[in-house]
């Protein structure tokens, strides 16, 4: 079974608009934390925003914001006022067992933004 | 940034060639990591360290060896080239003392095995 599933390989968005890219998984650690990394077209990894599988809140990081349903085991990446320069790869990853720190990916999506 | 540096960023090889690529940094971070990327894949673990000379295998570990023998250089060592194994190849690193909890990545290196 995957651990990481993104269901939405490709993704166009009207410019300024909102956009929530799908994220569930997968484990039965109760201890995991979950990652979301951008990789623009240059190809550079960027790390966005984290989840701790014990964290009361969802994470914010300016403009995105991570959408932590625990017992759906979904982690949603929401991407307010979308902008040109968010048009990338984004992927969502998962740690299980801390003290590990061995990251699973999943096979992310390609977003496009519209002007 | 993490200061990692990956040599060499692009290489053309040969079935059956041995091929070393290394991941430097420069933050002193105790656990490294090397990562194959692969349309339809994701990014997905070969090796990892928690420290010099500690090193353990990740998902995708064959045909595939690691070395480390300072803190700040991971080597990892194609035996013999195969054309399965042309791909963009990520070193990251993690500070596990830190409080941080995401790993950061090098810039990757393109690897054509022909």
């Amino acid at each position: 079974a995957q651990k990481i599933t993104q269901t939405q390989p490709g993704m166009f968005v009207q410019e300024k608009e909102a956009v929530t890219l799908d994220c569930t998984y997968d484990t039965s650690d109760p201890s995991y934390g979950l990652f979301w990394y951008k990789q623009p077209s240059s190809g550079e990894m960027i790390f966005l925003i984290y989840q701790g599988s014990y964290d009361q809140q969802n994470a914010t990081e300016g403009r995105y914001s991570l959408n932590f349903q625990k017992a759906r085991k979904s982690a949603n990446l929401v991407i307010s006022a979308s902008q040109l320069g968010d048009s990338a790869m984004y992927f969502c990853a998962m740690r299980e067992r801390f003290g590990n720190e061995k990251l699973t990916f999943g096979t992310g999506t390609r977003l496009t933004i519209i002007p | 940034d993490a200061g990692i540096t990956q040599s060499p960023r692009h290489k053309v090889t040969e079935t059956g060639t041995p091929v070393t690529l290394r991941c430097h940094q420069t933050e002193n971070h105790r656990y490294m990591y090397w990562y194959r990327q692969d349309p339809g894949h994701g990014l997905r673990l070969i090796h990892y360290s928690y420290g010099v000379k500690d090193t353990d295998k990740g998902e995708v570990s064959d045909g595939y060896s690691v070395s480390r023998s300072k803190t700040e250089d991971f080597l990892l060592t194609l035996e013999s080239a195969t054309s399965s194994q042309t791909s963009v190849y990520f070193c990251a690193t993690l500070d596990p003392l830190a409080g941080l909890e995401t790993q950061y990545f090098g810039p990757g290196t393109r690897l054509l095995v022909l």
